[in-house]
């Protein structure tokens, strides 16, 4: 099975702050890396998908990088709705595998 | 508007059955693969199940293969997921998704729409 690994677990970040979120796997998945977002007692909500691709509808300040092994999700200006938990996919081959997931909380 | 609903969750006891159902609407169900992705209280996602538009291709976790089932119902425009002999390690929610398909050189997967989740819980 593909490891994920998200870094860091958590962080706090104040509005208007850029944000890295980093998801590793264990071999190469090219970019076949999804990222998602999930608040509490909510569903996840699809935010990029092969890597860099954004999500229909979802905010241009959202932005994803990455290839191979190791992906990026970059949150500039940050705001308030954005505080949530970030996880990453992969869907290179199953079983599909989540990072454990990454909690941006309000500083 | 794509909408998932899924319903069946509750509790029930070590070694029980439970079959879960998620309702499709606002797309062309047959045209899909669906998928099956649970959340136990406090945890991560884990993916549990996929099946293809035909129902004839069907991958599952190491965890639940040989316990579960993941089906379909194109006329229904419905998907289901039996699970028997349930563990107190299978207590989540459980979402059902759509997997939508981005085509380059090679397929890529991603779940674009989810549904609200449905809670199973595996208590004596």
């Amino acid at each position: 099975d593909i490891q994920m690994t998200q870094s860091p677990s958590s962080l706090s970040a104040s509005v208007g702050d850029r944000v890295s979120i980093t998801c590793r796997t264990s071999q190469n998945i090219n970019y076949f890396l999804n990222w998602y977002q999930q608040k509490p007692g909510k569903a996840p909500k699809l935010l990029i998908y092969s890597a860099s691709s954004l999500q229909s509808g979802v905010p241009s300040r959202f932005s994803g990088s990455g290839f191979g092994t190791d992906f990026t999700l970059t949150i500039n200006t940050l705001q308030p709705e954005d505080f949530a938990t970030y996880s990453c996919q992969q869907t290179y081959n199953t079983p599909w595998t989540f990072g454990q997931g990454t909690k941006v909380e309000i500083k | 508007e794509v909408q998932l609903v899924e319903s069946g969750g509750g509790l029930v006891q070590p070694e029980g059955s439970l079959r879960l159902s998620c309702a499709a609407s606002g797309f062309i169900f047959s045209s899909y693969w669906m998928t099956w992705v649970r959340q136990a209280p406090g945890k991560g996602l884990e993916w549990v199940a996929n099946v293809n538009q035909g129902g004839s291709e069907r991958y599952y976790v190491d965890s639940v293969r040989g316990r579960s089932t993941i089906s379909r119902d194109n006329a229904k425009n419905s998907l289901y997921l039996q699970m028997n002999s349930l563990r107190v390690e299978d207590t989540a929610v459980y979402y059902c998704a759509r997997v939508s398909v981005a085509t380059s050189i090679v397929t890529q997967y991603y779940l674009d729409y989810w549904g609200q989740g449905t809670l199973v819980t595996v208590s004596s």
